[in-house]
Formats: structure tokens, sequence, C-alpha cells
């Protein structure tokens, strides 16, 4: 089956600077890879995903990138603001009835 | 606006007991599941439903069970409460036939002593 790895487990950054976090899959049958931020005390929230017939997405100061060849993706954060700060989730599956397997999360806290 | 509600925030209760989580969603969604959170673990998948009395077992079933017998409940049973199963129990819905954006109930934190 499917396992999802991520990384950083914490980050740390000051505010206005970037933050990466990045996840590994093993399927490669996988095509939907989204992510879902919780902030402290309230539900994951889906904030991007992206399908495997595209090599990035963005909105806004989020974007995520997909490497379907070495089978990773990542989620960029740029000019961090302390609202930012929370756990994040990223999550593979194949489209369709099946069900999202989940990456470990990171902590991500900007410091103003 | 889809809104998924859970019936208790907080929870205690007993080892042995026979504990009910329910989960409500009024978007007429038929896929809904039920993850457990723990720190550095991650959200785990428990069961899910992609339909009334419908059910299927995610990556860690063992302990649980499950009821669908109305489109918008789907119900977290553990048949008798132990320690280790002290968590944050989230439910999630998403639209029919897909798993695209699930979206998630305020979850119940539960301690069983």
């Amino acid at each position: 089956g499917e396992n999802v790895e991520q990384h950083p487990s914490t980050l740390s950054v000051q505010e206005g600077d970037s933050a990466v976090i990045k996840c590994t899959y093993s399927d490669s049958a996988s095509n939907y890879f989204p992510w879902y931020k919780q902030e402290l005390g309230k539900r994951p929230q889906l904030i991007i995903d992206i399908r495997s017939n595209v090599g990035e997405k963005k909105d806004q100061r989020i974007a995520v990138t997909l490497n379907k060849t070495a089978k990773h993706f990542s989620l960029h954060i740029t000019e961090t603001q302390p609202e930012d700060s929370a756990v994040y989730f990223c999550a593979a599956s194949k489209l369709g009835p099946d069900k999202l397997i989940f990456g470990t999360g990171t902590r991500l806290q900007v410091f103003p | 606006d889809v809104k998924v509600t859970q019936s208790s925030r907080y929870l205690v209760k007993r080892t042995g007991e026979k504990v009910f989580l329910e989960c409500v969603q009024d978007m007429d969604h038929e896929n809904m599941f039920w993850y457990r959170q723990d720190p550095g673990l991650g959200l785990r998948l428990i069961y899910f439903s992609y339909d009334v009395k419908m059910k299927e077992k995610g990556d860690i079933p063992e302990g649980y069970s499950v009821s669908r017998e109305k489109k918008e409940r789907f119900s977290l049973i553990l048949e008798s409460a132990s320690t280790n199963q002290t968590s944050m129990y989230l439910c999630a819905s998403s639209a029919p036939g897909m798993v695209e954006t699930q979206y998630f109930g305020p979850g119940t934190r539960l301690l069983v002593l």
C-alpha cells in the first residue's frame, strides 16, 4: 500500500522568510496530492492540492511542486507570516473512490 | 458551506467501557471517514464508508467498529475502550465518488482511564 513520509517534523522560520516542507510517496499510481493546514485547536483544512498531470501549482503565497519521477512533492510558503504557524499535513491518493494516506505532519512556527 | 459536526469535543471514559463517537455532515456527502490523530503519527485512517450500510477497514481498525445507518451519520464504536485508545478522533466527509477535499469535524479528544 501507499506510504507517505514527511520532513521536517518541525520547522521554525523568521517572519518574511520562506518555508519548505517535503513529502515522498511510494505508490507510483498515486495521482492526487493535497496539503492540509491545522491551526492549534482547530480542524485540518485543505489549503492546496495538485494532480499528477501538472508539475506546479500556486495560490498567492503558497505553491506545491510535484516530481513524479522521484515520487516527491513539496509545499512552499513565501513571505511567511505568524498566522502561517500551524501543523501541515501532506497526503497522497489515487483519484476516485480511494482513501487519503497522510504524512506525519510538520509543525511550522513563524517568529515575528 | 460544508458542516461536519462531532457529538463531543472532550470525553473521559473508563477502561472496558463501550464508547460511541458520532459524526454528522450536512452536505449529502457519500464518503465519510474516521481518523485518529496522535503526535508524531499524523492522521491514521480507522474506517471509512462510501455509502449507507457500507464500511471498509482503514489502516488501524483493530479495537474499533463503525455504523452507517443514515447517509449523514457515521458512528465510531470502541467496543471495549483501552488506555491506548486515548487520542484525538477526527471525522471527515467528501463529495460523492471522490476523496478530494475532505471536510473535517472539530475532533473529539478521548481520554481512557
